[in-house]
């Protein structure tokens, strides 16, 4: 049974601070890993996807690795800012006929000025 | 192209009554999935549909909650006498026809129960 956990579960930094948030999987054929962002009361906005198949994505500031055969994935945030105050949802979706995602429980962000 | 579209955003309900959420998947997508976020919980998978066919539903609660996603119109969760540990956020998220594993998520519905 797939278990996503996401350490640690928050997060107090000062704002310009290079941060890295840490996601681990028990089982690693999956078919991908996403990275999501959601805001208090609000949906999901994803960041970054990488296929099973790749090592690391980037978009702006944001940068994550995955090694599948550790069953890890790190989501690097450079320059951290107040507006990435947020909790940070790292999910795997699983391959093969199982197909849904998997979800972390989180890592709280606060970024202070 | 809009996102996908879920209502309403938020929705009151007493004990006992009904709740009923919609999900338009994107254009083009033949492929919902519906996750719940309880309070203070991570996001669960609860079930995943194509078109007129129910393919996963191993994390609906076995009683009381239903969905479908017909031919035509929108995707329906149903809750049937809800109760108030039905409170929760409800997310659909939408893929293509030509599953590229990637899920494109709507805004949430919250639901609260008197």
């Amino acid at each position: 049974k797939q278990e996503v956990t996401q350490i640690p579960a928050a997060l107090s930094v000062p704002e310009g601070e290079n941060l890295v948030l840490n996601c681990s999987f028990t089982d690693s054929a999956i078919y991908n890993l996403q990275w999501f962002r959601q805001d208090p009361g609000k949906g999901l906005t994803s960041l970054l996807l990488i296929q099973s198949s790749q090592r690391e994505q980037t978009s702006g500031r944001l940068n994550a690795s995955l090694d599948k055969s550790s069953g890890r994935s790190t989501l690097y945030i450079a320059a951290s800012q107040p507006g990435d105050s947020a909790t940070y949802l790292c999910a795997v979706f699983n391959a093969g006929n199982n197909r849904k995602l998997i979800w972390g429980l989180g890592t709280s962000l606060a970024v202070n000025p | 192209n809009a996102g996908v579209m879920q209502n309403p955003r938020h929705l009151v309900r007493r004990r006992g009554q009904e709740a009923r959420l919609r999900c338009s998947p994107m254009k083009g997508h033949s492929h919902v999935y519906w996750y719940r976020q309880l309070p203070e919980e991570g996001l669960k998978f609860m079930v995943y549909l194509q078109k007129e066919n129910i393919i996963d539903e191993s994390g609906m609660p076995k009683e009381r909650f239903s969905a479908e996603f017909p031919k035509e119109g929108p995707s329906i969760l149903r809750i049937q006498q809800v109760v108030r540990g039905d409170s929760a956020a409800y997310f659909c998220a939408s893929s293509p026809q030509v599953d590229t594993g990637e899920l494109f998520f709507g805004e949430g519905s919250r639901l609260t129960v008197l």
